[in-house]
């Protein structure tokens, strides 16, 4: 089957533009998962959705970061205001329940802010 | 809170070689134990995963890890590497039990060379 996709696969914005990142999860996956890697930050854990709330969004970098879930499928992470720190790889991930919370990624989204 | 420790960032080796890729981890809690691969410019894919039972867990594209409880370890091992493993290799950690996020290593770059 399909499995988990993202959208765009690059980005390059202004600073100071607003940014929309899609994910598509696999199919009758609950859980989604939102993380960002950059270079010598590692892979940082950002929001996580269990249906279409979020239960934890702690790793949210600022009040700039965003992300909803609707209709337990697609989620969109939003940065208001990007800043060139923000520039990164926005990893997406979903699981389903009783596998042992094995994530699926997808490719990612290169986001680059001028 | 959990913790990831990748005590080597890189790790250079000959094909045919064997190869160990070390991670060490904390936690208050039992522990969920996973290995992923990133390819350059690609999404992480799963290798292998511990959850319970035998602690010598094999995975895919001939690798394996043991879980060693006492020493807080999750060795990735491969007895002769390709110059196709050439990749950075991610250690993770979650909580054992229902969902949670995974929090990562800093990653440890395997570099085939013939």
């Amino acid at each position: 089957g399909a499995g988990v996709s993202q959208s765009p696969s690059n980005k390059v914005t202004e600073k100071g533009k607003d940014v929309e990142l899609r994910c598509d999860p696999i199919s009758g996956h609950t859980a989604l998962y939102w993380y960002r890697q950059s270079l010598g930050q590692g892979l940082e854990f950002l929001i996580y959705f269990q249906g279409n709330s979020a239960p934890d969004k702690s790793g949210l970098p600022s009040d700039r970061f965003s992300a909803e879930r609707t209709g337990g499928s697609v989620s969109t992470l939003t940065i208001q205001r990007t800043q060139q720190e923000d520039s990164a790889v926005y990893l997406c991930a979903s699981s389903q329940p009783g596998s042992g919370n094995e994530q699926f990624f997808g490719p990612g989204t290169r986001l680059t802010v001028l | 809170a959990q913790s990831v420790t990748q005590l080597d960032s890189q790790v250079p080796v000959f094909e045919e070689a064997p190869v160990e890729l070390r991670c060490n981890y904390s936690s208050s809690v039992s522990v969920y134990l996973f290995w992923y691969v990133q390819y350059p410019n690609q999404g992480l894919q799963l290798l292998l995963k511990y959850l319970s039972g035998s602690t010598l867990v094999k995975g895919i594209n001939g690798f394996e890890a043991e879980f060693n409880k006492s020493q807080t370890s999750f060795h990735l091992r491969k007895p002769s590497v390709h110059i196709s493993d050439t990749a950075e290799y991610f250690c993770a950690v979650s909580g054992g039990s229902g969902y949670s996020t995974l929090t990562f290593g800093k990653g440890t770059m395997l570099l085939v060379s013939p």
